[in-house]
């Protein structure tokens, strides 16, 4: 049972619009949340990440915002750049956890000039 | 500062063959990481290693799949016996420590690993 999920596979939009990759999680124990950006042949780069004790946290052009009641976040990206075309991941890991990491399926996101 | 180094960058080799895939992790990390992304998944958790505890090993999907830590440094992570359902990439990851929980993990690039 997938612990957490990204339900959209992919996501269209228009360069200089707004992006919005959201993921759900089912763990209550889970306390801090990481995005990371994917492009092919590479490894996942960290983008951004939240605490279980905060509900937004800004970086640029990105903001994740968390719901813990629920058990939801996001990530925005304004304005949306073509170079933002990449798979995104959404991880997830638990209190008192050795620190792996619990990773969705992604999401691809594609910025159109 | 150099990143998270893994070779080879890509592997084909016959089922029934031993692979070693390696990571060079951050230099002054300690804890170390193998996950494995198979297609169209996210990614899955092998194995951790902090400085010279046990490694977590609840992540290793069969008694095929083991991994070391020489030194606290370079990690080699082998198959034995590949299998088709192995074919994935495998990816590294370093943190500072591990041990405080909420730290970045950094990527490298991982290895694709192909079983015919």
């Amino acid at each position: 049972d997938q612990q957490v999920k990204q339900n959209s596979p992919s996501l269209s939009v228009q360069e200089g619009r707004i992006s919005i990759l959201n993921c759900d999680y089912t763990n209550s124990m889970f306390d801090y949340f990481l995005w990371y950006k994917k492009y092919p042949a590479e490894g996942p780069t960290f983008l951004i990440s939240i605490s279980s004790i905060k509900d937004k946290n800004e970086d640029g052009r990105f903001t994740v915002f968390l719901n813990k009641s629920a058990k939801h976040l996001s990530l925005h990206i304004v304005p949306s750049q073509p170079g933002d075309s990449a798979v995104y991941f959404c991880a997830a890991q638990s209190r008192g956890s050795q620190g792996n990491l619990i990773f969705g399926k992604g999401t691809k996101l594609s910025v159109k000039p | 500062g150099a990143g998270v180094s893994q070779s080879p960058s890509n592997k084909v080799t016959e089922k029934g063959k031993d692979v070693e895939l390696r990571c060079d992790p951050i230099s002054g990390h300690t804890a170390l990481y193998w996950y494995r992304q198979s297609l169209g998944q996210g990614l899955e958790f092998l194995i951790y290693f902090q400085g010279n505890s046990a490694p977590d090993k609840s992540g290793l999907p069969s008694d095929r799949f083991s991994a070391e830590r020489t030194g606290g440094s370079v990690s080699t992570l082998t198959i034995q016996r590949t299998q088709q359902e192995d074919s994935a990439v495998y990816l590294c990851a370093s943190s500072i420590s591990g041990t405080s929980g909420q730290e970045t993990q950094y990527f490298g690039p991982g290895t694709r690993l192909l079983v015919l």
